[in-house]
């Protein structure tokens, strides 16, 4: 069965750093999406992406959050300026369609800010 | 706005007892319903996901749910559950506003005790 693949499985950073999480969707799908799950709670949504430019964006996705799809198989997440509570894992999820499909998700990057 | 709500934030079953997770969604239009798992220490897996069709869908591992639209309501049940069913429970709602965003309960947790 095709994947989400992500890279880094698990990331460790100093404080005010940035970070670049890494997500390749599968191949035919067209909308691209990042979660995040702090330890011990729900997942929420950070941001919907569609023919390159971002569908949606909640709270948490400030300023300090960026997308990006440089080459057409990547789809990364860029924190600027990590925070401790940034501290979550990050899941990028991947669907064909925006309705009447399934959405995969990748097995997630941990992201430690220390 | 939409919201998902999970009845339970923990259960707790011996194992062969039968499980039944409370699942209700406020939104108004079509929407896709899905049930994911979460394993200590893992990813998502989805377990089942309703489209259209037949209200009562089957799953992977001998789960399913009931979508009962007038209830507005996606519960998911197992008769007989196994330890190796210890895991979080997250039921989600999709709608095909705002790029199909996901949209999480707050997860229950399932303790099956041997």
């Amino acid at each position: 069965e095709p994947e989400v693949t992500q890279t880094p499985s698990h990331q460790v950073t100093q404080m005010g750093q940035e970070v670049i999480l890494r997500c390749v969707p599968i191949s035919n799908h067209l909308y691209f999406y990042w979660y995040r799950q702090i330890l011990g709670q729900k997942v929420e949504f950070l941001v919907s992406f569609y023919n390159n430019e971002i569908s949606e964006k909640s709270e948490i996705f400030d300023d300090q959050f960026s997308v990006e799809r440089p080459d057409g198989s990547n789809f990364t997440l860029k924190i600027r300026s990590t925070k401790l509570e940034d501290s979550a894992m990050y899941f990028c999820a991947s669907s064909e369609t925006a309705s009447g499909n399934t959405i995969y998700f990748g097995e997630g990057s941990w992201l430690t800010v220390v | 706005a939409q919201s998902v709500s999970q009845h339970n934030h923990h259960v707790i079953l011996s194992e062969a007892a039968s499980l039944e997770l409370g699942c209700n969604y406020s939104y108004g239009g079509t929407v896709n319903l899905f049930w994911y798992v979460q394993y200590p220490g893992q990813h998502l897996q989805l377990l089942l996901k309703y489209f259209s069709g037949d209200p009562l869908v089957k799953g992977i591992k001998g789960f399913e749910a009931e979508f009962i639209k007038s209830k507005f309501s996606f519960n998911l049940r197992k008769p007989s559950v196994q330890w190796s069913d210890t895991a979080e429970y997250f039921c989600a709602v999709r709608t095909r506003n705002q790029g199909g965003k996901l949209i999480f309960g707050q997860g229950t947790e399932l303790s099956v005790k041997p």
